[in-house]
């Protein structure tokens, strides 16, 4: 069965902080995607990942892919309380399925404290 | 404005009477999903589709049929909606599967009784 993990589910921080968020996943793709969601709100797309070693940062957000590890973070800097939100990763399904075919993660619920 | 739409927003029904869910998009993408979320559980893909009058499963697709007649258009049809049904329901579109973003739609939320 495919499997998306992310690590942690809950996650409150200070303002100023630096953090990581994980997802480990169990298919060979070597694609992931992260989004964001706000409460109440849909989803936005934060960072497309399409190969190995592959790194993308916009503002205080920073994500790497390791498919050889099966492994993405999701890296905070300085955090601020905008960036309260839900964080989702997800790949595709290779594993039996094709292409299209996404399995997200639960989900990764961040709060930022002053 | 580039955007999905979806509609209705909000839907409270009962079991067992048919409904459609429309989701629109205005950028001429090939790639639409439907996604369902549910507390504690993420989102979980319903159906995709690829291109016009190619559709696939997701991880749950049962109770669940969708159509892709037209590139911009792909509404998820619940025959005989049951409660287990009810969630937060998104439509998403992007100009290919992989590589590219994802555009959701605002999210319907449906409550079955």
């Amino acid at each position: 069965e495919l499997k998306v993990e992310q690590n942690p589910l809950f996650l409150s921080m200070q303002e100023g902080k630096n953090y990581t968020i994980y997802c480990n996943y169990s298919t060979t793709s070597d694609r992931l995607y992260w989004y964001r969601q706000d409460p109440g709100k849909s989803l936005e797309s934060l960072f497309v990942l399409l190969s190995n070693g592959a790194v993308k940062q916009e503002g205080r957000l920073m994500a790497s892919l390791d498919t050889k590890a099966r492994l993405s973070t999701l890296h905070i800097t300085a955090a601020v309380h905008d960036l309260s939100a839900t964080y989702f990763c997800a790949v595709e399904g290779w594993d039996g399925g094709s292409q299209g075919n996404l399995i997200f993660g639960k989900g990764t619920k961040l709060s930022v404290k002053p | 404005e580039a955007q999905v739409t979806q509609n209705p927003r909000y839907l409270i029904t009962v079991t067992g009477k048919k409904l459609t869910v429309t989701c629109s998009q205005n950028m001429n993408h090939e790639y639409m999903s439907w996604y369902r979320q549910d507390p504690g559980l993420g989102l979980r893909q319903i159906y995709y589709s690829m291109n016009v009058e190619v559709t696939d499963k997701g991880d749950v697709p049962e109770g669940y049929k969708v159509s892709r007649k037209e590139k911009r258009n792909f509404p998820l049809i619940l025959e005989s909606p049951s409660p287990n049904q009810t969630s937060l329901y998104f439509c998403a579109s992007s100009f290919g599967a992989v590589q590219e973003t994802q555009y959701f739609g605002p999210g319907t939320r449906l409550l079955v009784l």
